[in-house]
């Protein structure tokens, strides 16, 4: 099945710098890559997705990019905000039918500094 | 506004004790999801169901079973409770898949 590895654990950035965080899927079939935000407390939403058929999508501060020859895709956000604290999850499916469900990451502590 | 619902909220139970957890949508979603969360481990999928007859076991499924009792409703349960089942519950909803999925808030379940 598919496997997910999410990197890093915890990260730390001063308001107004940029966050970065990679994952990595093992399934070369997986082709939609959603990533989610929890707030403590929250339940998960979805902040935005990829499929495979483009390499890069913008929504304001946040863009993920997607690199399927070395199957690895990254979150962006720019000027970061105390608001974007939270945990971030990756995910990787496949539109196969029987591995249509999300596999996910082990999640991403950001904590923004104001 | 449409959303996805569980109960209980929180529940405190015994080992070896039967537990349901319950879920509900007014999305009108086919496709149902139960996942446990784990500090350190994300989400990890239990069990997950496309339409009322069609059920599928997830990464985790020993130890749980589920119900798909209409569209909108889709339960899970313990049949006998272990303390290493103590986690947070999700419940989530898509339209069809793989897309945005829709959770619900989460049963915060403690199995002593």
């Amino acid at each position: 099945g598919e496997n997910v590895e999410q990197h890093p654990s915890t990260l730390s950035v001063q308001e107004g710098d940029s966050a970065v965080i990679k994952c990595t899927y093992s399934d070369s079939a997986s082709n939609y890559f959603p990533w989610y935000k929890q707030e403590l407390g929250k339940r998960p939403q979805l902040i935005i997705d990829i499929r495979s058929n483009v390499g890069e999508k913008k929504d304001q501060r946040i863009a993920v990019t997607l690199n399927k020859t070395a199957k690895h895709f990254s979150l962006h956000i720019t000027e970061t905000q105390p608001e974007d604290s939270a945990v971030y999850f990756c995910a990787a499916s496949s539109m196969d039918t029987g591995r249509r469900a999300l596999t996910f990451g082990s999640g991403t502590r950001l904590q923004v500094q104001p | 506004d449409a959303d996805v619902t569980q109960t209980p909220r929180n529940r405190i139970t015994k080992t070896g004790k039967r537990i349901m957890l319950e879920c509900s949508q007014t999305k009108g979603h086919d496709r149902m999801y139960w996942y446990r969360q784990d500090p350190g481990l994300g989400l990890r999928l239990i069990y997950y169901s496309f339409d009322v007859k069609d059920i599928n076991k997830g990464e985790i499924s020993d130890g749980y079973s589920v119900s798909r009792q209409a569209q909108a409703k889709f339960s899970l349960s313990l049949e006998s409770a272990i303390p290493n089942q103590t986690a947070l519950y999700f419940c989530a909803t898509s339209d069809w898949a793989p897309n945005e999925q829709f959770f619900g808030p989460g049963t915060r379940l403690t199995v002593l």
